[in-house]
């Protein structure tokens, strides 16, 4: 079975400074997609970024960014000039597209916290 | 339009009550999905449905029951629930295929069960 691990439940940044948030999965497939997910308090569960595990190019959506380390089974989210509204939990998540059996495993999720 | 709509927001219902919770998407997405989400907590996957038929369930009780009337819509029927069940609920939907696998999600039902 796949599994997803975020090893930091919480971090804080501070306003303007960049930070990277781990995540770490086991799978013995070699095709799959990575997603992170952005939900802040309250409010609704967003796509931030994904990458595809056949890609070898990280992938970037604007101030967010991937260091996909394939053969480590590492899939870390970097977020630089943090802004207030970053302020969230964050879940990293994995996908196959078995028919069948096409299910999004979440990590626990990391708080993260903006420091003004 | 890449929303997904959940209809109550909020839900109170007692033990013997049927209630049943609404998600709506206009994307033309094949794959629809239920979540259970307790807080502080990741989402954890109910039930999928591919092609207006269920394609997984995760063993969740009976007292769980989902339809698919139609490509638009999934439904979430609610009966003789537990105070264990309150959390929030959530739907999601998706292509279901290459290259854009990634799931969108509606905002959620918070429902208590007293």
């Amino acid at each position: 079975a796949q599994t997803v691990t975020q090893s930091q439940p919480e971090m804080s940044v501070q306003e303007a400074e960049t930070v990277t948030l781990s995540c770490t999965y086991d799978t013995s497939e070699s095709d799959y997609y990575l997603f992170w997910y952005k939900q802040p308090p309250s409010r609704q569960m967003i796509l931030v970024i994904r990458q595809e595990a056949y890609k070898q190019q990280n992938a970037t959506e604007n101030r967010f960014s991937v260091n996909f380390q394939k053969a480590a089974k590492s899939f870390s989210l970097k977020i630089s000039d943090s802004q207030l509204g970053d302020a969230a939990m964050y879940f990293c998540a994995y996908y196959i597209s078995n028919f069948g059996n096409e299910k999004l495993t979440f990590g626990t999720g990391t708080r993260l916290t903006i420091i003004p | 339009d890449t929303e997904v709509t959940q209809t109550p927001k909020h839900l109170v219902m007692g033990m013997t009550n049927k209630k049943s919770l609404k998600c709506e998407q206009h994307m033309g997405h094949r794959a629809m999905y239920w979540y259970k989400q307790k807080a502080k907590k990741p989402p954890e996957l109910m039930f999928v449905y591919s092609y207006e038929k269920l394609s997984i369930n995760e063993s969740v009780p009976s007292r769980f029951s989902p339809e698919c009337p139609n490509s638009s819509l999934l439904n979430l029927h609610l009966h003789a629930l537990q105070p264990e069940d309150s959390a929030l609920y959530l739907c999601a939907s998706s292509q279901g295929r290459a290259p854009t696998y990634e799931q969108y999600f509606g905002p959620g039902t918070r429902l208590t069960v007293t």
